[in-house]
């Protein structure tokens, strides 16, 4: 059965630190979100691409986080620098499309700043 | 924008006990409620789904049902067991081009045996 599939699972850093963290949808899902969730709350989202275009990143704190898309498959999330609230499980999801029902959600990268 | 509230936050049951758990939401035009399990460590699974137009959906031990009026929805899982122990979420999905899935706090469930 296909899943979302990321990297690092876990990622330890220092704060001012640049990370990364890797999505690689399953096979022909055009839509990729990526979710934060904090420990003890719910995933809540911060951007959604359609393909290689942002359709959502309303919640995305553009002044240290980006994401790209590039060729509408896979995706990277970055951070630079990292604060310490930061911390938290980066979860990738995708869908077959925007309005498509079922979200598939990946294992997700443990982020720990130090 | 569309706000989830969840309720129990933590539930605890003796196994064959029934468990519900129940959100409600803010916007009317949402269509689509997923409810999501998360084990410790793993990712987030679909195990039940409803959309708008419909009011009850049953899947062997769980169903879901929906009341648009009053704006909840609830999770039910009968004859509990030990490996139902996980945290649960509900979501919501506003109806909008584009939108994507606002979720629950969550409710942690423990089945004891």
């Amino acid at each position: 059965e296909a899943e979302v599939a990321q990297s690092p699972r876990y990622k330890i850093t220092e704060k001012s630190q640049a990370v990364a963290f890797w999505c690689d949808p399953i096979s022909g899902h055009a839509t990729l979100y990526w979710y934060r969730q904090i420990l003890g709350q719910g995933p809540e989202l911060l951007v959604q691409f359609q393909d290689e275009s942002v359709v959502d990143d309303s919640q995305l704190p553009k002044d240290r986080f980006s994401a790209e898309r590039l060729k509408g498959v896979d995706s990277t999330l970055k951070i630079q620098p990292a604060e310490l609230g930061d911390s938290a499980m980066y979860l990738c999801a995708s869908s077959w499309w925007a309005q498509g029902d079922e979200q598939f959600f990946g294992p997700g990268t443990r982020l720990t700043v130090l | 924008g569309e706000n989830v509230e969840q309720h129990p936050s933590t539930l605890s049951v003796q196994e064959g006990d029934s468990a519900v758990i129940k959100c409600t939401y803010s916007d009317s035009a949402s269509n689509y409620f997923p409810w999501y399990k998360q084990e410790l460590g793993k990712r987030p699974q679909l195990i039940i789904d409803i959309r708008s137009n419909v009011g009850e959906k049953k899947d062997q031990r769980i169903a879901v049902t929906l009341n648009k009026t009053a704006k909840h929805f609830s999770l039910h899982i009968t004859e509990t067991q030990p490996e139902d122990s996980a945290v649960y979420f509900c979501a919501a999905r506003p109806n909008q081009a584009g939108t994507a899935l606002i979720f629950g706090k969550g409710t942690t469930l423990s089945v004891s045996s």
